[in-house]
């Protein structure tokens, strides 16, 4: 079984601070993990993803995820933030070889100008 | 190129109907993914295709849905009978054969009274 916890449902910072919404998986092999933001009224759109390789991954709009093994978790990382970083924020796994992805249940980013 | 193309963005159904939702891929996607959003139980998995082949159809929503790929470019979600529990966003992704990044659709919002 594999699963994905993003433990805060909601953050509020204020504009020009740093960043770092928490995501934490449980999978027995290697899992392909990845970042998708959902803006207000639209659907899902890809941040970024890690596969292999280098733990810190760079995706869109200026954000970045580490890949630790150590404690199963895949952080999303900006710096600054902008008022227009608003949205909620879905970690996702892919475990195994169907392509299948399983969403956390999401964090919603609030930044204050 | 187009993005993934849902159909209708909005429905309204009585309890008991039934409702056909549509979904056409970005052109020369092979798998293609329907998930439903609500803010408790957040991404579900409904069903997944591969080359138009049934490869997963989502456990416990197998009694009133029923995926269907008729062609590569053209897939339907048939919910019937529908509940009001079935109110949520109905989304609709692809992805390439062999690469991982999937491409959201905007979403059918479906409200059953």
């Amino acid at each position: 079984a594999q699963s994905v916890d993003q433990p805060d449902a909601h953050v509020t910072l204020y504009e020009g601070a740093s960043l770092e919404l928490r995501c934490s998986y449980s999978y027995s092999a290697a899992p392909y993990l990845f970042w998708y933001v959902q803006y207000p009224g639209q659907s899902l759109q890809f941040l970024l993803k890690y596969i292999t390789g280098d733990a810190v991954v760079k995706g869109t709009k200026g954000f970045e995820a580490e890949f630790r093994k150590s404690n199963s978790s895949f952080n999303l990382k900006k710096s600054p933030a902008h008022w227009s970083d608003s949205a909620k924020y879905f970690c996702a796994l892919e475990g195994g070889s169907n392509y299948k992805l399983t969403f956390g249940k999401g964090t919603l980013l609030t930044v204050t100008p | 190129d187009a993005g993934v193309t849902q159909t209708p963005r909005h429905e309204v159904a009585e309890k008991g109907q039934t409702i056909i939702l549509k979904c056409e891929p970005v052109s020369g996607h092979n798998d293609l993914f329907w998930y439903r959003q609500t803010k408790i139980q957040g991404l579900e998995l409904l069903s997944y295709f591969r080359s138009k082949s049934l490869m997963e159809d989502g456990g416990a929503f197998k009694d009133r849905f029923k995926a269907e790929m008729l062609n590569s470019s053209f897939s339907t979600l048939k919910i019937q009978p529908t509940e009001p529990k079935d109110s949520a966003v109905y989304l609709c992704a692809s992805s390439l054969i062999n690469q991982d990044t999937q491409y959201f659709g905007p979403g059918t919002r479906l409200l059953v009274l």
